[in-house]
């Protein structure tokens, strides 16, 4: 009875590569988020989706693309991986934009 | 925009004994607050929030903060703490106005680690 699950929970890859990471949420919320977690424990949000629409687009390079088939999934694909990009990423949902965000258990990705 | 500043990057303390964790925020406009906690190895999970009503908001597990609007902090406190507090916590702070360009983004301080001995 996860509540915001991530797959997959460690990813390693080669620069270049193209990845992609899948969240899904059972609490029926409407937004969804994507958040990248740096080596410093920095926590920065990329997007937000609002009932399959974005809302929230931060200054994230062009080759990170989210894709939202539903309410209750919200995908973050990544193209051209890069050594930079290595990071935890964690998904978040909450019932609207003004409600608490629950969040995912991380993914922790890291490029070679 | 909108900023968080958690003061201490790592608090050590003994079990047993009480601790504050600081933080600061700025914002134009009235916010909501928020703490954190990331245990080693886990995501992150939601200790207790600020939205409206009394100022002083307390967790299960005998953690509280306090909104001041005056002095633009939401301070962590707990009168006595446990090994199994150890962890990472993190303050966040989001904007209560609806329709807002950065409405839902939460921006989040640096973190705190807080280490707890015996």
């Amino acid at each position: 009875d996860t509540a915001v699950s991530q797959t997959p929970k460690y990813l390693v890859t080669q620069m270049g590569n193209d990845k992609s990471i899948k969240c899904e949420q059972n609490l029926g919320h409407d937004t969804m988020y994507w958040y990248k977690q740096d080596s410093k424990k920095f926590l920065k949000i990329m997007f937000s989706y609002n009932n399959k629409e974005l809302i929230i687009n931060e200054t994230v390079p062009n080759r990170f693309s989210p894709k939202s088939p539903d309410k209750a999934h919200l995908n973050l694909h990544i193209n051209s991986l890069e050594l930079g990009d290595s990071a935890v990423y964690f998904c978040a949902s909450s019932l609207g934009p003004s409600d608490t965000q629950y969040f995912g258990p991380g993914t922790r990705l890291t490029v070679l | 925009a909108q900023s968080v500043t958690q003061l201490d990057s790592q608090v050590p303390v003994f079990e047993e004994a009480p601790v504050e964790l600081r933080c600061n925020y700025s914002s134009s406009v009235s916010v909501y607050l928020f703490w954190y906690v990331q245990y080693p190895n886990q995501g992150l999970q939601l200790l207790l929030k600020y939205l409206s009503g009394s100022t002083l908001v307390e967790s299960i597990n005998g953690f509280e903060a306090e909104f001041n609007k005056s002095q633009t902090s939401f301070h962590l406190r707990k009168p006595s703490v446990h090994i199994s507090d150890t962890a990472e916590y993190f303050c966040a702070v989001r904007d209560s106005v609806a329709g807002g360009t950065s409405y839902g983004k939460l921006t989040f301080g640096q973190g705190t680690i807080l280490t707890v001995h015996p």
